[in-house]
């Protein structure tokens, strides 16, 4: 079956280091999206990438970074200039036109 | 610009009850609508879409009419369970555009 793996589910790091969250997808989608989730709110975009070798700031992309050398993967990595980095962490592809985004089952981040 | 409003939640209802969640949006081109479902500690799942006015997307005992005379996409169900039980948000995009908007949520709770 075709689909988004996020890996890990959960995720412990301590203050100031960095951490590197893996999306993986089969769908054969061009578009791939990071965004952050905290307790009770929506979404926030981090990052987002329309081809290989190129990506675009989200609205929230401080203390982020991320690279799309593959297809089927974009990784995002949350660096120690992140203020508050503990949060839910969505990665998401779509192909193009006004089709949908279909999520991965994030990875729940914790920084302490 | 483009935005999407959705009611404020928590709602809380007993199962079997109607179920109407409100959503109303502003485009500033042709838009197509999705609903998407979010159960706890999950990414979110494409509940249903509409890609132009009139039309109305279902799945699982869940409607939406794309409204385009009210901006309106309301999310319904004639009889809820328990198993409803989870955040639902109503998003758009526009032709062309590269990232969908998405409301804020509804969190839903379904008491037996």
């Amino acid at each position: 079956d075709g689909g988004i793996t996020q890996s890990p589910k959960y995720l412990f790091r301590k203050e100031g280091q960095n951490v590197t969250l893996s999306c993986e997808q089969n769908l054969n989608h061009d578009a791939m999206y990071w965004y952050r989730q905290d307790p009770g709110q929506g979404l926030r975009l981090i990052y987002y990438s329309q081809i290989v070798n190129d990506f675009q700031k989200g609205d929230i992309a401080e203390g982020y970074s991320v690279s799309r050398e593959k297809k089927e993967s974009f990784p995002l990595t949350v660096t120690s200039a992140q203020k508050n980095p503990t949060a839910f962490y969505l990665c998401a592809s779509r192909v193009a036109g006004n089709s949908p985004l279909h999520f991965g089952n994030g990875t729940r981040l914790t920084v302490t | 610009g483009n935005s999407v409003t959705q009611m404020e939640g928590p709602v809380t209802l007993s199962e079997e009850a109607f179920l109407t969640i409100n959503c109303t949006y502003t485009a500033t081109g042709y838009p197509s609508l999705f609903w998407y479902v979010q159960y706890p500690g999950e990414g979110l799942q494409l509940l249903l879409k509409a890609t132009k006015a009139d039309d109305k997307g279902s799945n699982k005992g869940f409607e939406a009419t794309y409204r385009k005379e009210t901006t309106s996409f309301h999310l319904e169900k004639g009889s809820v369970q328990v198993s409803d039980s989870a955040v639902y948000f109503c998003a758009l995009i526009i032709q062309g555009a590269q990232k969908l908007v998405f409301g804020q949520g509804t969190r839903l709770t379904i008491n037996p």
